[in-house]
């Protein structure tokens, strides 16, 4: 597609629920990036994909919080027994490749409230 | 571990008058890239300018300007001409050379006045 899209834009959760959040890259983009970002912060770095590998996920809060991206488009952010602290902007971003030479392609982010 | 400052939570200007950002750093790296990212109420983070440590230069893109001060760790963001549209929500943020995640600031809200 033209650009990241990501689905749904608002989901609001029970306290303990699943939670699942989708993120379809540029076509053709190998690099594939998940930030949160909560009230009133910037974003920070959850994890990172260089296709299907997810070679970095040392930004992820909990164990409860699981990424992939199977067939290294489309990549899908799930969050087990959400809590509250879990209330964020989740922002997806894809890049042609790796190098700092080539920059990020944000999408419009989805916006989880636990309650 | 890097980290971005943006010490004004808030800042205002009147259309078509000029307003500066700022922004400073902490890096022990010597190979850099610093950005400023635009982010309007649908959330989408758009990169208004970007610039490599290496270049002297500061980078410009029409209405939008740095102040690069490598010595002192300093990124500013100048627009000009200021316009309603620019009102947003602007992140500095700091990538490593050899390293591809991003570290943001917490963001300076402008507010741009008819």
């Amino acid at each position: 597609g033209a650009g990241v899209s990501q689905s749904p834009r608002y989901k609001v959760a029970k306290r303990g629920q699943d939670v699942a959040l989708r993120c379809d890259p540029i076509s053709g983009h190998v690099s594939l990036f998940w930030y949160q970002q909560a009230l009133g912060q910037g974003p920070e770095f959850l994890t990172y994909f260089q296709n299907e590998a997810q070679l970095d996920k040392s930004g992820l809060p909990s164990d409860r919080f699981f990424a992939e991206r199977p067939e290294g488009s489309v990549s899908t952010l799930k969050i087990q027994r959400t809590q509250q602290e879990d209330s964020a902007v989740y922002l997806c971003a894809s890049s042609l490749f790796q190098g700092p030479s080539y920059g990020y392609t944000f999408g419009s982010g989805t916006r989880l409230t636990v309650v | 571990a890097q980290t971005v400052t943006q010490s004004q939570p808030e800042m205002s200007v009147q259309e078509a008058e000029t307003v500066t950002l700022s922004c400073t750093y902490d890096t022990s790296e010597s190979d850099y890239y610093l950005f400023w990212y635009k982010q309007p109420p649908s959330r989408q983070m758009i990169l208004v300018i970007r610039q490599e440590a290496y270049k002297q230069q500061n980078a410009t893109e029409n209405r939008f300007s740095v102040n690069f001060q490598k010595a002192a760790k300093s990124f500013s963001l100048k627009i000009s001409d200021s316009q309603l549209g620019d009102a947003a929500m602007y992140f500095c943020a700091y990538r490593g050379g050899s390293n591809y995640k991003l570290t943001f600031g917490k963001g300076t809200l402008l507010t741009v006045n008819p």
